[in-house]
């Protein structure tokens, strides 16, 4: 079966340290890979994505690699910003025919202090 | 225009109400959806439209009840709600074609929160 996990949070970083969000999965196929990020009392902002593997994404300062030799897509930032507090959510995509069942890790919250 | 409009955007109800979530998007997409999200809680999958026509039912009570009126358009009517439905409701869309071109990604509306009490 298909499945996310995801490091259990919260993580607190000071402004400018360097962020790791781990993220594996197990897939059948060959789905393609997301970061989504929900701000406080918003809704879900695709934050970079990748569709096959040795891939990598990139948007914002973030940046993930798809590895499928580890099964992995970890998240980092080099230097994290108090605007980056959120939580951010791994997915991966198997295509179904007709629409995408997108499977979401448990989600990390993150919390960067000044 | 690549948004997913969600209205309304906060709703408080009482558990004989009857009240209705809209979403509404103009990228062309053909697949739409609802989810259910519980405080810092991941959202759960509870229904899939493709083409108008619905795909996915994850087992969810029927005092939600969905309605794709055209490729546009998502309603999620409610009747009868409990406290614990009480949740951020997120609509999605994606495309539906199997081509290279589709990455699989979900684009997602602010979300509706709702408090039944």
């Amino acid at each position: 079966g298909n499945s996310v996990t995801q490091m259990e949070g919260p993580v607190t970083l000071s402004e400018e340290a360097f962020l790791t969000i781990n993220c594996t999965y197990t897939a059948t196929g060959y789905p393609s890979l997301f970061w989504y990020v929900q701000y406080p009392g918003e809704g879900l902002q695709l934050l970079l994505k990748a569709t096959k593997a040795d891939d990598k994404g990139s948007n914002k300062g973030f940046e993930a690699t798809y590895r499928k030799e580890t099964t992995s897509f970890h998240l980092e930032k080099g230097s994290v910003q108090v605007s980056d507090s959120a939580v951010y959510f791994c997915a991966l995509a198997p295509f179904s025919g007709g629409y995408n069942k997108l499977i979401f890790g448990a989600g990390t919250r993150l919390a960067v202090h000044p | 225009d690549t948004e997913v409009t969600q209205t309304p955007k906060h709703l408080v109800m009482g558990m004989t109400n009857k009240k209705s979530l809209k979403c509404e998007q103009h990228m062309g997409h053909r697949a739409m959806y609802w989810y259910k999200q519980k405080a810092k809680k991941p959202p759960e999958l509870m229904f899939v439209y493709s083409y108008e026509k619905l795909s996915i039912n994850e087992s969810v009570p029927s005092r939600f009840s969905p309605e794709c009126p055209n490729s546009s358009l998502l309603n999620l009517h409610l009747h009868a709600l409990q406290p614990e439905d009480s949740a951020l409701y997120l609509c999605a869309s994606s495309r539906s074609d199997p081509g290279s071109t589709n990455t699989g990604e979900l684009f997602f509306g602010e979300g509706s929160r709702l408090t039944v009490l």
